[in-house]
């Protein structure tokens, strides 16, 4: 099956500092998706991506959909505490969302 | 707008037995989704409901079934429990037009614990 290579699995920083997180596959992806989980919460979707290229925002956070269609980043500035959870990425193929790949996450824990 | 949600959110349990949770979509969304999220394996997928078909599976055994009803709720049900069935079990829900399905949008799950 295919695989999401995200990386790094955890992270612990000060408050404040920026952040860096990214997923790369050997397949390409038509759809790079990122999502948070807080504790004994379901994912909440950050920021969808769905053009080579594309880069968005959504506050603090910016992602970028990799030329390649093969990768994708997370960045997230000026860190918060509340910015502790786990950001997953999820790349699709197709329009279909059981062909959905997700990566294995990220932890984030920041210090305040 | 009320977004996923689910029922029970906490469930224990003994090994052998039958488990059913439940799921109601956000309004409008007709397709349903459930992942099992285990410690350490991430999001898999189980199963997807649209239009009160089920449309696909994943690599689970049989025991793990479903449907959806005419309201677009869905349930799962977990036959013959194993100790490894223990996980947070993620129902999400999204539009799908013209084969093309929009992002998927995740209750806060259903804990099960088999024991």
């Amino acid at each position: 099956g295919q695989q999401l290579n995200q990386s790094p699995q955890s992270m612990f920083i000060q408050e404040g500092e920026d952040v860096s997180m990214n997923c790369t596959s050997s397949s390409i992806f038509n759809t790079w998706l990122w999502y948070k989980q807080d504790p004994g919460e379901g994912p909440v979707l950050l920021i969808a991506l769905y053009k080579a290229g594309e880069l968005t925002s959504n506050g603090r956070l910016t992602a970028q959909f990799g030329i390649t269609r093969k990768d994708s980043f997370l960045n997230i500035s000026a860190s918060i505490p509340s910015d502790v959870g786990i950001y997953f990425c999820a790349g699709q193929k197709g329009g279909s969302n059981y062909k959905l790949t997700f990566g294995k996450g990220t932890l984030l824990t920041v210090n305040p | 707008e009320a977004g996923v949600t689910q029922s029970p959110t906490h469930l224990i349990k003994t090994r052998g037995q039958q488990v059913t949770l439940r799921c109601s979509p956000i309004s409008g969304h007709t397709s349903v989704y459930w992942y099992q999220q285990a410690l350490g394996l991430g999001l898999q997928f189980l199963l997807w409901y649209d239009e009160g078909e089920e449309r696909n599976r994943g690599n689970f055994p049989p025991r793990f079934s479903g449907r959806q009803f005419p309201n677009y709720s869905s349930e799962l049900n977990v036959n013959a429990l194993e100790l490894e069935d223990s996980a947070l079990y993620l129902c999400a829900s999204s539009l799908t037009l013209g084969g093309y399905n929009s992002p998927l949008h995740f209750g806060n799950g259903t804990r099960l614990t088999v024991t």
